[in-house]
């Protein structure tokens, strides 16, 4: 069975602080890719990365940055120095036939 | 533009009645996929096609009903017997899942129904 698992239920930091969203995985499958999305309050998710299964490399895009570790299943999202408008839900997601979510983690960025 | 179009943003019926969630793509993907959102929690899939004529149950698919008659339309009705029908609903688009290669998935504006 395929699963996703995002412990962290809310998180809240002040602005300028780093903060990581964890978010570990199971399944069988050799081949599969993960997500991350972002939910502002406006409710469409918006994409924010994909890694496949076959490629371990970590992923910085300015702020933004992902820890993939196959060994312990997880796949974590780091944000650098926070914004206010990081402010928003954030979703992991495990595809292999069909796409199954976490729960989320809601991230409220203080000014 | 290509992209998903949800149609009403907001939707209000009273219980009993079916209602019908329209969810239309231009980006001319194989896939479609209807979500389901409630407050606090997170998307959990309730029909998914991957041809014309053809769909699939997800997790949670009793109560509803879809069709997808044409490759750019998933429309989702929520029949009387979903017990619980006030949520957030998601549309989805994308490539095949099987290439993986070049696999993308986009989500459309969601859906709010409120049923009393």
């Amino acid at each position: 069975a395929q699963k996703v698992t995002q412990a962290q239920t809310e998180i809240s930091v002040v602005e300028k602080e780093d903060v990581t969203l964890d978010c570990v995985y199971e399944t069988r499958d050799t081949t599969y890719y993960l997500f991350w999305y972002k939910q502002p309050p406006s409710g469409e998710l918006v994409f924010l990365i994909r890694r496949n299964s076959f490629d371990e490399q970590n992923e910085i895009s300015g702020r933004y940055s992902w820890n993939f570790q196959k060994s312990t299943s997880s796949f974590n999202f780091t944000i650098t120095a926070s914004q206010v408008v990081d402010s928003a839900v954030y979703f992991c997601a495990l595809l292999n036939n069909d796409m199954r979510f976490g729960a989320g983690t809601r991230l409220t960025v203080k000014p | 533009d290509g992209g998903i179009t949800q149609s009403p943003k907001y939707l209000f019926r009273k219980e009993g009645q079916n209602v019908t969630l329209s969810c239309e793509q231009n980006l001319n993907h194989d896939a479609m996929y209807w979500y389901r959102q409630d407050p606090g929690q997170g998307l959990r899939l309730i029909y998914y096609s991957q041809i014309v004529n053809d769909f699939q149950k997800g997790d949670i698919a009793e109560g509803y009903s879809v069709s997808r008659e044409k490759k750019e339309s998933f429309p989702l009705t929520v029949t009387s017997a979903q017990k619980n029908p006030t949520a957030f609903y998601l549309c989805a688009s994308s490539t095949l899942p099987g290439d993986r290669v070049r696999y993308e998935q986009y989500f459309g504006p969601g859906t709010r129904l409120t049923v009393t």
